[in-house]
């Protein structure tokens, strides 16, 4: 099955800065993978799919990029609110695999 | 506006049985494949199962093949998990999930429930 590995696992940025998480695909999967948030005690909710469009509704400051092995999720100007986990999934093929997750704080 | 309800969730020793719903509103329910993703405690998430919207074609992770079954009622807009042998490592939150893609699915997701908690324990 193909892994997914997100980097970092965890980072810690300000309000305004430019934040970008990468997600690593262990084979090629297109441009199949997704980008959720998930902010504490709440639900996954989708930012991205196709590996760079953006979700009805989701800030024009999240953008996602990358096709085949490495992708990544972009936050060009961090906001108090953006403090979440994102995590991005693969949706070539079953199984339909997550990468283990970025904190952002 | 899209709803996804599950229950069913609860405390179950281990080898037991337990079985999840998921009561959907808002959409065209059997226009649209669905799946469980589950998230234990602390940790990140994970596929479980995914159904298609007419029901004939099932997929389920490794981790829970041969345990799980995964099915719908669409004339209820009902999705449901039967859970079979369960085991420890099952303990979590599932989540009901919709693929907004009818024919084909796409198999990501653009609307989630809240969760049903399901705790394995002696």
């Amino acid at each position: 099955d193909i892994q997914m590995t997100q980097s970092p696992s965890s980072l810690s940025a300000s309000v305004g800065d430019r934040v970008t998480i990468t997600c690593r695909a262990s084979r090629g999967i297109g441009s199949y993978l997704a980008w959720y948030q998930q902010k504490p005690g709440k639900v996954p909710k989708l930012l991205i799919y196709a590996a760079s469009t953006l979700q009805s509704g989701v800030p024009s400051r999240f953008s996602g990029s990358g096709s085949g092995t490495d992708f990544t999720l972009t936050i060009s100007s961090l906001q108090p609110e953006d403090v979440s986990t994102y995590y991005c999934q693969k949706y070539d093929t079953a199984p339909w695999t997550f990468g283990l997750g970025t904190k952002v704080e | 506006e899209v709803q996804l309800l599950e229950s069913g969730g609860g405390l179950v020793q281990p080898g037991g049985s337990l079985r999840l719903s998921c009561a959907a509103s808002g959409f065209t329910f059997s226009s649209n494949s669905m799946s469980w993703v589950r998230q234990a405690p602390g940790k990140g998430l994970e596929w479980v199962a995914a159904i298609g919207s007419s029901g004939n074609n099932t997929y389920y992770s490794d981790s829970v093949k041969g345990r799980f079954t995964i099915s719908r009622d669409n004339s209820r807009s009902t999705l449901l998990l039967q859970m079979n042998s369960l085991k420890v490592e099952d303990t979590a939150v599932y989540f009901c999930a919709k693929d907004p893609g009818s024919s084909p699915p796409t198999h990501y997701f653009d609307f989630w429930g809240q969760g049903t908690l399901v705790t394995v324990s002696s």
